[in-house]
């Protein structure tokens, strides 16, 4: 059964600071890895998609990696700002027949100060 | 708004009442899914829909809750008998063939 784990549980930094987010996920069979952002009492919203086959994807302050053998992605934000402050969520995509499900860790939960 | 919707964003009900959640994904897209969300966790597959035929439904989906797709659009989520252990966030999501899933803002559930 895939177990998706993210470290740390909570991150508070100073605006301005870079800072990195991980994720391990315990089999290395995933089609795809995907980051999510989400806002208090909120739905997510899609940051970044990794496919299997990529190593990395950039969306502006935005970096995600992914190391299927080691089951590791990390996603690195830039110059942090105040409005980056949400829960960030991993989820590995595994397919099951037509199924692309997503399993997901229990997210960090990032506070930038201003 | 383009984006896929849910209705409604908060529902409070008795224990034991019936409560049915509405989905509408993005309009070209043949697959929806639902997930459920409880405080301090990542969101959990419940069950998946390849236009209008369920295609898998995860053990956390007991008896008491049903879904359905007619038509291959929207979607509704029956849970019956609510109890609390129901609260939580019921959340669909949607997507294009095997492509990155689009979610909606979510349904609140309180059950007291």
């Amino acid at each position: 059964k895939q177990e998706v784990t993210q470290i740390p549980a909570a991150l508070s930094v100073p605006e301005g600071e870079n800072l990195v987010l991980n994720c391990s996920f315990t089999d290395s069979a995933i089609y795809n890895l995907q980051w999510f952002r989400q806002d208090p009492g909120k739905g997510l919203t899609s940051l970044l998609l990794i496919q299997s086959s990529q190593r990395e994807q950039t969306s502006g302050r935005l970096n995600a990696s992914l190391d299927k053998s080691s089951g590791r992605s990390t996603l690195y934000i830039a110059a942090s700002q105040p409005g980056d402050s949400a829960t960030y969520l991993c989820a590995v995509i595994t397919r099951g027949g037509s199924n692309y499900k997503l399993t997901f860790g229990k997210g960090t939960l990032l506070t930038v100060n201003p | 708004d383009t984006g896929v919707s849910q209705d409604p964003r908060h529902k409070i009900t008795k224990r034991g009442q019936n409560v049915t959640f509405r989905c509408d994904p993005i309009s070209e897209h043949n697959r929806l899914y639902w997930y459920r969300q409880t405080l301090g966790q990542g969101p959990e597959f419940l069950t998946y829909f390849q236009n209008e035929a369920q295609l898998e439904k995860s053990r956390l989906l007991s008896d008491r809750f049903s879904a359905e797709r007619p038509k291959g659009s929207f979607s509704t989520l029956e849970i019956q008998r609510t109890e609390q252990g129901d609260s939580a966030m019921y959340l669909c999501a949607s997507s294009l063939r095997q492509d990155e899933q689009y979610f909606g803002p979510g349904t609140r559930l309180t059950v007291t």
